[in-house]
């Protein structure tokens, strides 16, 4: 019954790969993010989805992208992968409510690239 | 540009004691203001969120104060027990409104000793 799940949790790879990390979440929301938390713990905003329209696209390399198949899932997708593409990747959630937008998050994906 | 400061960026304390963790934002324009809490390898919480019109917000043993003139919350943690160790992080919107993305704090990362 887990609210919003994402896997893996770990991934290991080799710098040049591609690689995807999916998102899921059940609780009916209609906007999905997915944040980088990098190894100073700073975590920022990457994308986010609202009704399978990108609204927010902070300035990311485009090696990266979103994909959203239906309301409920948000999957990443990164192209080349880099060294310092090394991070915790969270999906997140939410649905504003009187004016009050309450995110959930996943567990984190630790993406470790060599 | 909106920036989150949260002092200190760790904290070692005995069971039982009172303590703040503070956070201050550069922007006093904010919609609202969220508490998060981390726990090692899972996502973040909610803990608690307080409408830029409310002073305080109240949850058990956790107490969040709002001083949008200036650029200021605290989260007040009562009786600290070890099960309180984690990090805690604060966020407020961009832009103002309550659609923008999450800025974050880098967190307190906060640990009571038994």
């Amino acid at each position: 019954d887990t609210a919003v799940s994402q896997t893996p949790k770990y991934l290991v790879t080799q710098m040049g790969n591609d690689k995807s990390i999916k998102c899921e979440q059940n609780l009916g929301h209609d906007t999905m993010y997915w944040y980088k938390q990098d190894s100073k713990k700073f975590l920022k905003i990457m994308f986010s989805y609202n009704n399978k329209e990108l609204i927010i696209n902070e300035t990311v390399p485009n090696r990266f992208s979103p994909k959203s198949p239906d309301k409920a899932h948000l999957n990443l997708h990164i192209n080349s992968l880099e060294l310092g593409d090394s991070a915790v990747y969270f999906c997140a959630s939410s649905q504003e409510f009187r004016g009050e937008k309450k995110l959930f998050f996943g567990s984190g994906t630790q993406l470790s690239v060599l | 540009k909106q920036e989150v400061t949260q002092i200190p960026a760790a904290l070692s304390v005995p069971e039982g004691e009172n303590l703040v963790l503070n956070c201050s934002f550069t922007d006093s324009a904010i919609y609202n203001l969220q508490w998060f809490r981390q726990d090692p390898g899972k996502g973040l919480t909610s803990l608690l969120l307080i409408q830029s019109s409310q002073r305080e917000q109240t949850s058990g043993r956790l107490n969040a104060s709002l001083d949008k003139s200036s650029g200021r919350s605290t989260l007040y943690i009562a009786a600290s027990q070890p099960g309180d160790s984690a990090t805690y992080l604060c966020a407020v919107p961009s832009g103002g409104g309550s659609q923008g993305n999450l800025i974050f704090g880098k967190g307190t990362k906060l640990s009571v000793k038994p």
